[in-house]
């Protein structure tokens, strides 16, 4: 099946810094990925569409000023979480849509302190 | 009312047990409809979409129900490697674009 990856897998910071998270589809192009973010015992909440070569789309709530999104590139989409806050902490996904379905990554675990 | 509702659990069901989930949408407007798997702390994994006439694949099987805006899923002799959360997933497109997820529920399958 189409893969693909996110890094860091792990990351915890600093109250007030920035942090950028990688979403790669490794073995097809993806016009389109998704961000989601899950809190604990919550479902996954789509947070934006990540669309190559233009503006991604954000969900209602969701800053965009806050969560920066680029997709450059068939294959790589990041999301950067700006100033972070420790609500900010969460288990953030991506997934990549190929073939009418998507296929998601093994997510980030973000832990601003 | 959320959109995507699930009975969270969890059921805890001993090895070779059946057991069933069931998920009810809000959105009428839904076209597709999924279950997902997700083990603690790893991404969702697509288990099987789910059709109006019913459809099965191994061990299991899923319903849709338009009408009553309802969704099943039908675990039959459950072994210890079924633990997990189970996600209904919607759409209201006709393609897999904007997933709409419930909270999910835990299944614990014990010997």
């Amino acid at each position: 099946g189409a893969v693909v990856s996110q890094h860091p897998s792990r990351v915890i910071c600093k109250s007030g810094t920035s942090v950028k998270i990688e979403c790669r589809s490794l073995d097809f192009q993806a016009t389109t990925m998704f961000w989601y973010r899950q809190f604990p015992k919550q479902s996954l909440m789509l947070m934006a569409t990540s669309n190559e070569g233009s503006k991604a789309t954000y969900e209602q709530g969701v800053e965009k000023d806050k969560f920066l999104i680029n997709h450059a590139s068939l294959t790589l989409s990041t999301l950067t979480v700006t100033s972070a806050h420790p609500e900010d902490s969460s288990f953030y996904i991506c997934s990549a849509l190929g073939a009418g379905e998507q296929y998601f990554g093994p997510g980030t675990r973000l832990t601003v302190t | 009312r959320k959109e995507v509702e699930q009975d969270p659990g969890p059921f805890n069901v001993p090895e070779g047990a059946t057991v069933a989930f069931n998920c009810t949408y809000s959105n009428s407007a839904s076209q597709s409809f999924f279950w997902y798997r997700q083990d603690c702390r790893k991404e969702p994994k697509l288990l099987m979409s789910v059709y109006s006439s019913g459809n099965e694949d191994g061990r299991f099987t899923a319903q849709l129900n338009r009408a009553s805006q309802y969704i099943s899923l039908l675990i039959r002799d459950s072994k210890l490697s079924d633990s997990a959360t189970y996600l209904c997933v919607v759409t209201d497109t006709g393609t897999a674009s904007k997933l709409t997820f419930g909270t999910g529920t835990r299944l614990q399958v014990t010997l």
